[in-house]
């Protein structure tokens, strides 16, 4: 069974204060790692794609890189408006191609 | 925007009672999934449709139900509604069954 683990479950942070998210994963077979923002009572909005280790993307103050075991979300200088949950899904690369979500960390950027 | 929407946004109702969920994918999406959030649960796949097959279940009651139409909007139908029911309702849609999915609004569902 496919599992994602993502820590820590909160985090909160003073503006401009960079840190990283962690979401760690066991899945048979990866065929892709997506990295997802959620406001409080919204929809989870798409982030990234990662499809192989050493991968590394990026937008604007986000930096997601993969490893075989585990993926970050790098937040460099955060501001107040990049408070959100952040999920992290696995997708495997057989099957019924469904991803399996974490739980997310709450992040809390403070002004 | 993600180009998914979905209706209602908020839905209030008593125990015992059935209500039906609705969502139209992104533009030229064949893949339609649902997902229910609870505080407790996270995010919870039950069903995905695929150009109007369902394709892949998930932990969908039986109480549960869904359908993808011809023009690809998908409803999703729930009764004998529990208090337990009370959750998020997303769905998400992608080009085909393997691509990133795009999340809708949600419906938020009560049940009283």
């Amino acid at each position: 069974e496919d599992q994602v683990t993502q820590s820590p479950e909160a985090l909160r942070l003073q503006e401009g204060e960079s840190s990283s998210l962690n979401c760690s994963y066991t899945v048979s077979g990866l065929r892709g790692l997506f990295w997802y923002r959620q406001d409080p009572g919204k929809g989870p909005e798409f982030l990234f794609t990662l499809y192989s280790a050493g991968e590394e993307k990026e937008k604007e103050r986000l930096k997601a890189t993969l490893t075989k075991k585990e993926s970050f979300l790098h937040i460099t200088a955060p501001k107040p408006e990049d408070s959100a949950t952040y999920l992290c899904a696995v997708q495997p690369s057989g099957g019924s191609y469904i991803p399996t979500f974490g739980r997310g960390t709450s992040l809390i950027v403070h002004p | 925007d993600s180009g998914v929407t979905q209706t209602p946004k908020h839905l209030i109702t008593a125990t015992g009672q059935r209500v039906t969920l609705r969502c139209s994918p992104r533009s030229g999406d064949l893949s339609v999934y649902w997902y229910q959030q609870s505080l407790d649960q996270g995010l919870q796949f039950l069903i995905q449709y695929y150009n109007g097959e369902e394709r892949a279940k998930g932990n969908i009651l039986e109480r549960f139900s869904a359908q993808q139409f011809p023009d690809l909007h998908s409803e999703l139908n729930l009764s004998s509604l529990e208090l337990g029911d009370s959750a998020l309702y997303f769905c998400a849609s992608s080009a085909g069954g393997q691509e990133t999915q795009y999340f809708g609004p949600g419906t938020r569902l009560l049940v009283l």
